[in-house]
């Protein structure tokens, strides 16, 4: 089992509509977690962190972290054609940082 | 703003010979981060480096070593090439710990 698990989709949505990207983690001394996306040749692009329970938002994305449950989610509202990547989770756990496979999301026009 | 450099950002070699990446943190960071990433795979962690001195290993091959010097770049050495290195290592840094990485545009080896 790996760390971090991601759906790795493809997942569409319609163009407004909202992402939603899932995610979860097995080492409970994990103690905060990112969101990085990911455009198909580039590098990793960190959109949000997130360190306690709760909600955090951003402009059109939110993070969600549930650690009792080890669940972090993104959404992404008002999706743009331009929000199509691959979203990588990620959870930092001691000093390391741990990648999830990533979710690969298509946004139709 | 200053970002991450990597060079070189191609680099072709043949199987055992050895290659060199090298990476420029953002000024005033003060760790580097190395991750490979194959097709279609998640980013995996080789190394780190706080303030010069190795601060974490991951995943990373012993015939592979890395370092930081004094002006806070750090250089990969890879040995001994197999066909499987081929990737994407990208460079990273932060400022601190924190988990908030800034990567670099990263650097495609190919092994023939």
């Amino acid at each position: 089992q790996k760390e971090v698990e991601q759906n790795s989709g493809p997942l569409s949505v319609p163009e407004g509509a909202i992402a939603s990207l899932n995610c979860t983690y097995s080492d409970r001394g994990s103690q905060s977690f990112f969101w990085y996306r990911q455009y198909s040749g580039k590098s990793p692009e960190l959109i949000m962190s997130i360190y306690s329970n709760g909600d955090k938002e951003d402009g059109r994305f939110t993070a969600q972290l549930n650690k009792a449950s080890q669940y972090v989610s993104l959404l992404i509202r008002d999706s743009q054609p331009s929000d199509s990547a691959t979203y990588l989770c990620a959870a930092r756990a001691r000093r390391q940082l741990t990648f999830g496979s990533g979710t690969q999301l298509t946004v139709l026009p | 703003a200053a970002g991450v450099i990597q060079s070189p950002r191609h680099l072709i070699k043949e199987k055992r010979e050895t290659a060199t990446l090298k990476c420029y943190p953002i000024p005033r960071h003060d760790t580097v981060y190395w991750y490979q990433q194959g097709p279609g795979q998640d980013p995996q962690f080789l190394i780190s480096f706080y303030e010069k001195m190795q601060s974490d290993k991951g995943s990373i091959p012993d015939r592979f070593s890395a370092q930081q010097f004094s002006d806070y770049h750090s250089e990969l050495n890879m040995s001994s090439l197999e066909l499987g290195d081929s990737a994407l290592y990208f460079c990273a840094s932060s400022l601190g710990n924190t988990g908030e990485l800034f990567f670099g545009e990263g650097s495609r080896l190919t092994v023939l």
